[in-house]
């Protein structure tokens, strides 16, 4: 257990509908991560939150919001959802100490969009 | 991000160690070099990581060579529950994300 919770772990939904993602970060951890995993391709990041604030952008899509509230925990928006949308979700913490920031994952959120 | 390069896939025989190799030539001065797995569809795990020197866990050692430009990864003694897709990182301490490459899928064969 890394200490990351995600939810729900299953959600499927129509095209075109909206969802949001949940992730508890570990107790402490200020820095949120977001990726994508969809069928047989490799985890791409999305976005990463520290203490609130955006801190990096990867390959997250206009049609995707994220946002990390004060009590750390981070949603993920995701609307007008198409097929290609179905994936794997998957949150991740880490201390965001001076130095070695290891990242740690939960277990991820499948998103089936049909 | 610096980039590595790791074998496609690999096998090993059950309780025999299970050394998976990573390229990581254009490594910066500052940068660590981490491993993480992923078991079918679960979560990456995070495993070990290291800078210059050789690290052992619980899990596993990491041998990272006197240039820096590659290291292996061993699994002392590996099971069935072994059995994933191991991934060679490479970070600067101070940059926070963390860019997954293809990584190498390891078969631990009964």
């Amino acid at each position: 257990d890394s200490g990351v919770t995600q939810t729900p772990k299953h959600l499927i939904t129509a095209t075109g509908q909206r969802v949001t993602l949940r992730c508890s970060p570990r107790s402490g951890d200020l820095s949120v991560y977001w990726y994508q995993q969809s069928l047989d391709q490799g985890l791409q990041f999305l976005i990463q939150y520290y203490n609130g604030e955006e801190r990096a952008k990867g390959n997250i899509l206009e049609r995707f919001s994220a946002q990390q509230f004060p009590d750390l925990h981070s949603e993920l928006n995701l609307s007008s959802l198409e097929l290609g949308d179905s994936a794997l979700y998957f949150c991740a913490s880490s201390a965001h100490t001076t130095g070695v920031n290891t990242i740690y994952f939960g277990e991820g959120s499948w998103l089936t969009v049909v | 991000d610096a980039k590595t390069t790791q074998p496609t896939s690999m096998d090993c025989a059950e309780g025999r160690a299970a050394n998976l190799p990573c390229n990581h030539s254009t490594i910066s001065g500052n940068e660590y070099v981490y491993w993480y797995r992923q078991i079918h569809s679960q979560g990456p795990q995070y495993i070990i990581h290291g800078l210059k020197n050789n690290e052992t866990n619980e899990m596993a050692s990491l041998i990272i060579t006197e240039d820096r430009k590659s290291s292996t990864l061993i699994l002392p003694h590996a099971t069935l529950r072994d059995t994933a897709v191991y991934y060679c990182i490479v970070r600067p301490s101070l940059d926070d994300k963390i860019i997954f490459g293809k990584g190498t899928r390891l078969h631990i064969l009964p």
